[in-house]
């Protein structure tokens, strides 16, 4: 029972062009919900978060969107890097301390 | 800080076998959690320790145990090892159990043959 879900196992895109990664979850008591970013041989870190009082929050190249009606999140990078390929990870909390992620969506960026 | 740092970074067991895995938590930082992240998945939370006492359990069995010490390290426990635990096993720590700033080891590749 996948409860938070990344339906596009990878992505590609050419660099400068915006990157949209999407997550979907099925609990609407879940109330924030977090972005990893993953490299190969590192552990996932700490990318952009969202509370669900919020429907936007931006961090520079990033943006997280959240639509409550839809259970769905995404995330926008804006304009893509070479160095923004990696796996990137949704993950919503239900408790404090449990991380629930979604698949991962491998996201490829093009010179 | 020093980060979240876990030993051994790969590691290979036998079916049946018992394996320690260890985590040195960022200074500071009274809660560790553990994570099972099979090939092409996303982590699985197998539990969370907050001051020395386990605070928080996912879907795993009781074969899978874990151990935090005053001094910001921990170890994660799997007894009777399956072909099936073979994932790589990341810990993450944070200042109490209610931050969300999660900071995440390497991890342990562990392979069971």
């Amino acid at each position: 029972d996948q409860q938070v879900k990344q339906n596009s196992p990878s992505l590609s895109v050419q660099e400068g062009r915006i990157s949209i990664l999407n997550c979907d979850y099925t609990n609407s008591m879940f109330d924030y919900f977090l972005w990893y970013k993953k490299y190969p041989a590192e552990g996932p870190t700490f990318l952009i978060s969202i509370s669900s009082i919020k429907d936007k929050n931006e961090d520079g190249r990033f943006t997280v969107f959240l639509n409550k009606s839809a259970k769905h999140l995404s995330l926008h990078i804006v304009p893509s890097q070479p160095g923004d390929s990696a796996v990137y990870f949704c993950a919503a909390i239900p408790s404090p301390g449990k991380l629930i992620f979604g698949q991962g969506t491998t996201l490829q960026v093009k010179p | 800080e020093t980060g979240v740092t876990q030993s051994p970074t790969h590691l290979i067991k036998t079916r049946g076998q018992q394996v320690t895995l260890r985590c040195s938590s960022q200074s500071g930082h009274n809660t560790v959690s553990w994570y099972q992240q099979a090939l092409g998945q996303g982590p699985q939370f197998i539990f969370q320790y907050y001051r020395e006492e386990e605070n928080g359990r996912g879907n795993f069995p009781p074969r899978f145990s874990g151990l935090q010490f005053p001094n910001y390290s921990s170890e994660l426990n799997v007894n009777a090892l399956e072909l099936d635990d073979s994932a790589l096993y990341l810990c993450a720590s944070s200042y109490d159990r209610v931050n969300y700033g999660y900071t995440f080891g390497s991890g342990t590749r562990l392979t069971v043959v």
